[in-house]
Order: C-alpha cells, then structure tokens, then sequence
C-alpha cells in the first residue's frame, strides 16, 4: 500500500461552519505534511508533524488546527474560514522528515469557502 | 533564503519527440536535495527523479533524466520519448532543513505545464 488517501475529495463549506479534512497513510511513515495549493500555483507548506509531533508550522492562521491522533492519520480542523482560503489541500506523507526522503502525495481536498 | 525559479510557464512536445524543462535555485547550503515533481489534471503529486546534491552523477530514472549543474545552480529536466500520459505540471523542488527544528521542508517552483500532443 503505497497510498495517501484523503477525505473528502470536495468540500463547500460557509465561513461559520466547522469541518474537518482527513488524511490517511498505512505505509509507517513517521513524517506528515499539509500542504495549500491555490490555482495555477505551487503548493505551500503549512504544517509538519513528525513522530505525531507537530514539528513545523508556517505561520498558519489559527483558523486552521491541526491534528495527528496516531501515526497513521492527519487531520486538519476548519474554523470560520475566509473565502480566500478556497484552494486544493495536499497532505504527504515520508518515511522520516530527514533529508532526502520522497514525499508521498494525496488527491488533495479541493476547498471552496462560500 | 532561497528560491527556486521555472522560467517556462508552459511547454509543448510532440509525442514521442524530447523536451527539456529548466529550473534554477539559489542557496547558500552545500548540503541539500533536488526533486522533480509532476502533477497530472488527476491532481496527486508524483516524484519523477531525485538529485542528492554532493553527487555529481545525473540521476536517470527510465525515460526522466536530470542535468545538475551545481556551480551553475541549474536542474534541468529532460524527457526522451515523450508519451501522452506525460502531459501534467512539473515542478522543480529544493529540500533543505527547516528553520528551529530538525525536518526538511520542500520549496516549489512556479511550476511548467507540459503537454504532450499526438
């Protein structure tokens, strides 16, 4: 299984609601990734948890709250969001976050915040 | 800090025909890794070929082969015998260690998209 499945593949949302986006990895990796890609753009890092630690955050807006329950899952918690956070979220996974390893990539979440 | 920059916004080839992406970076490490990533309309990231940069040797992956120019701070992609299911964004990336911690952390290039025609 050399997969990084995340759910839901789409998700409208409003700006007062609450939602959650789920990434899943079955590979042992210890080092997982969210990333934000906006259209016709290269993704952005937002957040790092190694060994379920958060290990790197981008000066990410508290509206968005990570999470890493176990080592196999990711989630990220969504709260009163601007229509401009409207993007494709990626969550990758590695074996570590040492130097050098590959990142494995999910299908994304396409975001649209109404 | 350091950049990574794709000068061509779009490229075509023909099918089976080869093509030459480019991408430059700019550091100050003399310790860091070199990736290539394509993004098909599918959406997911894929790793095409990896460049540890203490080696001088290109990688080559099958049909994928970089040319790392380290002095000239350049990784270029080349693709022989290019194939339909070629057609996606290619993005040049640069990992170094992150800033505080002990991850690495991926920076993109603006990104080329490349399509292939029949």
């Amino acid at each position: 299984d050399t997969e990084v499945t995340q759910t839901p593949k789409h998700l409208v949302m409003g700006m007062t609601n609450k939602k959650s986006l789920k990434c899943e990895q079955h590979m042992g990796h210890r080092a997982m990734y969210w990333y934000k890609q906006k259209a016709k753009k290269p993704p952005e890092l937002m957040f790092v948890y190694s060994y379920e630690k958060l290990s790197i955050n981008e000066s990410v807006p508290s509206r968005f709250s990570p999470e890493c329950p176990n080592s196999s899952l990711l989630n990220l918690h969504l709260h009163a969001l601007q229509p401009e956070d409207s993007a494709l979220y990626l969550c990758a996974s590695s074996v570590t976050g040492a130097m050098g390893t590959e990142a494995f990539f999910g299908q994304g979440t396409r975001l649209t915040v109404v | 800090a350091q950049t990574v920059t794709q000068s061509q916004p779009e490229m075509s080839v023909q099918e089976a025909e080869t093509v030459t992406l480019s991408c430059t970076y700019d550091t100050s490490e003399n310790n860091y890794y070199l990736f290539w990533y394509k993004q098909p309309p599918s959406r997911q990231m894929i790793l095409v070929i990896r460049q540890e940069a203490y080696k001088q040797q290109n990688a080559t992956e099958n049909r994928f082969s970089v040319n790392f120019q380290k002095a000239a701070k350049s990784f270029s992609l080349k693709i022989s015998d290019s194939q339909l299911g070629d057609t996606a964004m290619y993005f040049c990336a640069f990992m170094k260690r992150a800033s505080g911690g002990s991850n690495y952390k991926l920076t993109f290039g603006k990104g080329t998209l490349l399509t292939v025609n029949p």
